[in-house]
C-alpha cells in the first residue's frame, strides 16, 4: 500500500513551459485535492474533487487546470508556467468524513 | 474570513520533556480537526484527528484537546525525542467531512538532546 504518490519529485521549467504533475492514491478514496505551499503561506487548496467526475476551485485555482482521470488518478497542469508558481505542490486524498493524506510532494521552479 | 492559527511559531524543548502545541479557531461551525506534522522536505502527515463531540483524543504518546468554548485546540506530545522535531499544523473543516481543509501556519517544535 503505497499511499499517496507524485511524480516527478523535482521539475524545473522556463517562463511559458507546460507541464502536468500526476499524482495516484491506492487507499480508494473519494476525494482528492491539490495544494500549493509557500514560505509564510501554509498550504494553499488549488483544486479539489469530491469524487470521480467532479472538480472543484480552491483558494487560489488562477494558473492550474485539473484532471480527475479516475478513482485513483488525479492531475494538475501548468499550461503556461509563470515564476510565481514556483512552489511545492502536494497532493492529497481523504475518505469520505475522514482526514486528508499527503503525497510527499513535487518541488516546481519557474525560471 | 474565518481562519486557523497558532499562539507560538516555534517551540523548544529538551529530549523526554512534554511538549505541548496550541490552536485557536475563529469558526464556531467547524466540527472537525486535525493535526499534521511536517518533517523538512516531506509531505504533512496525519497525526491525529477530533470531532467537535469530543473533547479529548488519545493516541499513541499524542492527545489533542479541544475546548469549543474559547475554540481552543492543542496538541500534548509526551516524551518528546528528537524525532519529533517538524513544522506541526492545525486544521479545521467546517462540513462534517473533509472536502476543505483551513490549515494554520504551523509551529515549528525543536526538540534539544
Amino acid at each position: 500500500n503505497a499511499g499517496v504518490t507524485q511524480t516527478p519529485k523535482f521539475q524545473v521549467l522556463k517562463t511559458g513551459q507546460s507541464m502536468t504533475l500526476q499524482c495516484a492514491q491506492d487507499m480508494n478514496h473519494n476525494s482528492m485535492y491539490w495544494y500549493r505551499q509557500d514560505p509564510g503561506m501554509g498550504l494553499r487548496l488549488i483544486y479539489y474533487s469530491a469524487s470521480e467526475g467532479t472538480t472543484d476551485k480552491g483558494e487560489v485555482p488562477n494558473g492550474y487546470n485539473v484532471s480527475r482521470l479516475n478513482k485513483r488518478e488525479f492531475s494538475l497542469r501548468l499550461e503556461s508556467a509563470a515564476p510565481s508558481q514556483t512552489s511545492v505542490y502536494f497532493c492529497a486524498s481523504s475518505p469520505r468524513g475522514g482526514g486528508q493524506y499527503f503525497g510527499p510532494g513535487t518541488r516546481l521552479t519557474v525560471t | 474570513g474565518e481562519s486557523v492559527g497558532l499562539h507560538l511559531p516555534t517551540l523548544s524543548v529538551q529530549e523526554g520533556d512534554n511538549s505541548i502545541i496550541n490552536c485557536a479557531y475563529s469558526n464556531s461551525a467547524s466540527d472537525y480537526f486535525i493535526w499534521y506534522k511536517q518533517e523538512s522536505g516531506k509531505g504533512p502527515q496525519f497525526i491525529i484527528d477530533i470531532r467537535s463531540n469530543m473533547d479529548k483524543r488519545q493516541g499513541q504518546r499524542v492527545t489533542v484537546l479541544l475546548n469549543k468554548t474559547v475554540k481552543h485546540l492543542s496538541l500534548q506530545i509526551a516524551a518528546t525525542q528528537p524525532g519529533d522535531s517538524a513544522v506541526y499544523f492545525c486544521a479545521e473543516n467546517i462540513q462534517g467531512g473533509s472536502e476543505k481543509l483551513v490549515f494554520g501556519k504551523g509551529t515549528k517544535l525543536t526538540v534539544n538532546p
